[in-house]
């Protein structure tokens, strides 16, 4: 079964350009989740899908960031107009609905770098 | 959600048990002790989680104390490859509301 995977792994863009990320969660999982780890700071949540609504969007740093989940299957979190302070990694992690305290399974991470 | 505090920094012997602690003594009773780890970038693992009960699974242990203030992450035969950065994680994880919130972490070092 394949895990979740993020796109791109690695991107490197230009401040003031537009960066979409791209998560696809683990088949049957309702809940998608967005962390970012900045340089030298903690992973910090972003927010959080289940199926297609945002149950608890709290963590976005401002309105440069937009995530969706069209349909309920993966997601895309942009960035635009990216600035330097964006740089960082940024994790999707996916569990699944109607469970209790179950496993939040993770991403490998895009790493983002805003020259 | 609960605070956790843990040291930064430990080293094992490989092949020795590792022993993580963690405090979190301002836990309530309706939250749960995770621990996650991250392998030099790569994205967190989940390790094992508990309640009130210790539990173990094919990675770990995890012992809770009675009064659920603390705990202890055991990693029974330490390898290399369990060099990484520990999180111990309290959460409600009710449903709907299961985000994690990760603080510094204990930097695990095992010794060849």
């Amino acid at each position: 079964e394949a895990g979740v995977t993020q796109f791109p792994s690695h991107s490197v863009i230009e401040k003031g350009q537009t960066v979409t990320l791209r998560c696809d969660p683990i088949s049957g999982h309702d809940n998608l989740y967005w962390y970012r780890r900045v340089m030298g700071k903690e992973i910090k949540f972003l927010l959080h899908f289940v199926k297609e609504s945002k149950q608890d969007e709290s963590g976005m740093p401002n309105n440069r960031f937009l995530a969706e989940r069209t349909g309920g299957t993966y997601s895309t979190l942009k960035v635009q107009p990216a600035e330097l302070e964006d740089s960082g990694v940024y994790f999707c992690a996916s569990s699944q609905e109607g469970q209790r305290n179950t496993e939040a399974f993770f991403g490998q991470g895009t790493r983002l770098t805003v020259v | 959600d609960a605070k956790t505090t843990q040291p930064p920094s430990m080293d094992c012997a490989e092949g020795r048990a590792a022993n993580l602690p963690c405090n979190h003594s301002t836990i309530s009773g309706n939250e749960y002790v995770y621990w996650y780890r991250q392998i030099h970038s790569q994205g967190p693992q989940y390790i094992i989680h508990g309640l009130k009960n210790n539990e173990t699974n094919e990675m770990a242990s995890l012992i809770i104390t009675e009064d659920r203030k603390s705990s202890t992450l055991i990693l029974p035969h330490a390898t290399l490859r369990d060099t990484a950065v520990y999180y111990c994680i309290v959460t409600e994880g009710w449903w709907g509301n299961e985000k994690l919130t990760f603080g510094t972490g204990t930097r695990l070092t095992i010794i060849p």
